[in-house]
């Protein structure tokens, strides 16, 4: 099974930097995504990492190190409309599945 | 990207009808599409896996018989709520990869998703 951990909340200022971490336990990996979810709303895709590293994406960027089952997303120049859940989702290997973690809920403040 | 539609985007229902939940690829084709449920100030849970010209997998817990799936075509699977109770309100969300040239590509894809109330 797939045990995936992400703080639940998380509050910073607008213009400022936030990084939401996510620890996995998994039966297998094949790659790990990031979404944001406005309430009320289906989630959108913001990042894919399957190798080590970093991958940036103009204000957001995501890393992972699959040795230590972690990788964050890093949220940068903070703005009002980046107030969401962010969720850490990994996908399993020989299928397509992905479990996704509890969610983070990001609050930006002016 | 690859746009992906549900419909109807809420619909309320008296306890003991069915409710009929469609998701559709609008630009590409899929042969596997995922139904996620998500309760308020949770995470999406896996209910199902929906395989086009075959049989829907369940993920543990998830009555196939109460929630039944049809992939009748390479864009659309149909997710039908039987018997809905109070219990079953939540928010349903389905998604899906595109296939391009054969090749499943690497991001999933979610519907804007279906919000059920039953009363």
């Amino acid at each position: 099974g797939q045990n995936i951990d992400q703080p639940t909340e998380m509050t910073a200022t607008e213009g400022a930097i936030v990084q939401i971490n996510c620890t996995y336990q998994t039966s297998g990996f094949n790659g790990l995504f990031w979404y944001q979810q406005h309430a009320g709303e289906a989630p959108t895709f913001l990042s894919y990492n399957v190798l080590d590293g970093l991958e940036e994406k103009g204000r957001f960027s995501s890393f992972l190190s699959r040795s230590k089952g972690y990788s964050y997303l890093l949220l940068k120049e903070l703005q009002m409309k980046d107030s969401a859940s962010y969720l850490c989702a990994v996908r399993g290997v020989n299928d397509y599945k992905l479990s996704f973690g509890a969610g983070t809920t990001v609050t930006v403040r002016a | 990207g690859a746009v992906v539609s549900q419909h109807p985007s809420w619909v309320i229902c008296k306890s003991g009808t069915s409710v009929k939940i469609e998701c559709r690829s609008l630009d590409f084709q899929a042969t596997t599409m995922f139904w996620y449920r998500q309760f308020p100030k949770q995470s999406l849970m896996l209910m199902a896996t929906s395989n086009e010209g075959s049989k829907a997998t369940y993920e543990q817990g998830v009555e196939k018989d109460k929630f039944l799936i049809n992939h009748a075509s390479l864009t659309l699977s149909t997710l039908t709520v039987t018997s809905a109770h109070p219990e079953d309100s939540s928010f349903y969300i389905c998604s899906a990869y595109p296939v391009t040239s054969g090749r499943v590509e690497e991001t999933q894809y979610f519907g804007p998703g279906t919000r059920l109330l039953v009363l």
